[in-house]
């Protein structure tokens, strides 16, 4: 199993801002996801989060958008960059060990 | 068309009643299966995974057929605490990378 820590667990911020959130794995997972979920929505992957190379972005998201980055084995941030209120959504880090683990989630809401 | 697809639903049911929720994937690449479960304002945690052979967990049995691309899930006995909603996921590794792509969900509410 996995216990995965994400904070913020929530923020309001400003339209044009960015918002870094770090997700923390409590062992090393070699695969870690970032998924979107906007409300009454399922979750929608955004990128996967490799460790020691460039995140895979799924179609629609883009790297200057949302920049991700793996410095270990355990930890990854995900940044919301130049934000609008569509960027309104909670966002889930997730590990894979197995099964897929997820955070609680950072619940984010763009004025 | 989604690659995932479930009836989002609402299905209330009362106390003791079966319910079944159905599933359907387009993408023939895909490896595993599974339900998951989210309860609101909380995140999705593992219900079951799905097995070609069909597999039970106590009240819940998942089935798999593969030449239909279709997943079911039944749940006998429905408790209070089973109202959540309920996504299929579909694993898969068509371009190198494992991919993990969940449906909309079907909300279950249980009621006395």
């Amino acid at each position: 199993s996995a216990v995965i820590s994400q904070k913020p667990s929530r923020d309001i911020c400003q339209r044009g801002t960015s918002l870094t959130i770090q997700c923390q794995v409590d062992s090393q997972v070699t695969m870690m996801f970032w998924y979107r979920q906007q409300p009454g929505q399922s979750l929608t992957l955004i990128a996967t989060a490799n460790q020691g190379s460039e995140a895979t972005y799924e179609s629609g998201f883009v790297i200057d958008k949302f920049p991700i980055s793996r410095p270990n084995l355990t930890f990854s941030t995900l940044t919301v960059s130049n934000m609008s209120p569509e960027d309104s959504s909670i966002y889930l880090c997730s590990a894979l060990t197995g099964e897929l683990f997820f955070g609680e989630g950072s619940r984010l809401t763009v004025l | 068309r989604k690659e995932v697809e479930q009836d989002p639903g609402p299905f209330n049911v009362p106390e003791g009643a079966t319910v079944a929720f159905n599933c359907t994937y387009s993408n023939s690449a895909s490896q595993s299966f599974f339900w998951y479960r989210q309860d609101c304002r909380k995140e999705p945690k593992l219900l079951m995974s799905v097995y070609s052979s069909g597999n039970e967990d106590g009240r819940f049995t998942a089935q798999l057929n593969r030449a239909s691309q279709y997943i079911s899930l039944l749940i006998r006995d429905s408790k209070l605490s089973d109202s959540a909603t309920y996504l299929c996921v579909v694993k898969r590794a068509d371009t190198g990378f494992q991919k993990l792509v969940f449906g909309t969900g079907t909300r279950l509410l249980v009621s006395p």
